[in-house]
């Protein structure tokens, strides 16, 4: 069983649509994180929502809309793309009150925006 | 301030040698710090993490890392490489509060040559 699964995996679409993207885990874990790598590979956190409320906002343009139905859920909407959003997003899950926890990984969606 | 800093962009080995993957930390408490592994066009796997207890941990595959606090290290090595461990490596720093948030260094590409 996939432990963070996000779909879709790969997203082609034309500047200025919006689109989103899907998140959901398995393990139980009360914390979920949206991170964008770049074309340089580099990690950067976006998102972070523990118990379905959101605890970390990192100077993302309010384009990107994240949304937690519950706590194994957290989507990423993202509205008038550019051509600046194509990246990588990743999914990740923790369980906070776990001392040194680490974070789970999705498999990343790869996002082309044309 | 929390920071990582990767010391090598890439590294290059020959398989069957060892390998040295430098990696130090910033950190204003005592941190926790992890090793990931990302795979061409794969998620982030965790391969090893240190949480204040051994200062050398064992990972999978053969990895391990040593804490070393008056370097302010965390370096990742394996005896011997395989060609399977041609990847993008991230070493992390975690941010000690309830965010889970997590620095990523600029990560090392290692190539293995056969």
């Amino acid at each position: 069983d996939t432990a963070v699964s996000q779909t879709p995996k790969y997203l082609v679409t034309q500047m200025g649509n919006d689109k989103s993207i899907k998140c959901e885990q398995n393990l139980g874990h009360d914390t979920m994180y949206w991170y964008k790598q770049d074309s340089k590979k580099f990690l950067k956190i976006m998102f972070s929502y523990n118990n379905k409320e959101l605890i970390i906002n990192e100077t993302v343009p309010n384009r990107f809309s994240p949304k937690s139905p519950d706590k194994a859920h957290l989507n990423l909407h993202i509205n008038s793309l550019e051509l600046g959003d194509s990246a990588v997003y990743f999914c990740a899950s923790s369980q906070e009150d776990r001392v040194g926890t680490e974070a789970f990984f999705g498999q990343g969606t790869r996002l082309t925006v044309v | 301030a929390q920071s990582v800093t990767q010391l090598d962009s890439h590294v290059s080995v020959s398989e069957g040698t060892p390998v040295l993957l430098r990696c130090n930390y910033s950190s204003s408490y005592s941190p926790s710090l992890f090793w990931y592994v990302q795979h061409p066009n794969k998620g982030l796997q965790l391969l090893l993490k240190y949480t204040s207890a051994a200062t050398l941990v064992k990972g999978i595959n053969g990895f391990e890392a040593e804490f070393k606090k008056s370097e302010t290290s965390f370096h990742l090595t394996k005896p011997s490489a395989h060609m399977s461990d041609a990847a993008e490596y991230f070493c992390v720093v975690r941010i000690p509060s309830n965010t889970g948030k997590l620095i990523f260094g600029q990560g090392t590409t290692l190539q293995v040559k056969p």
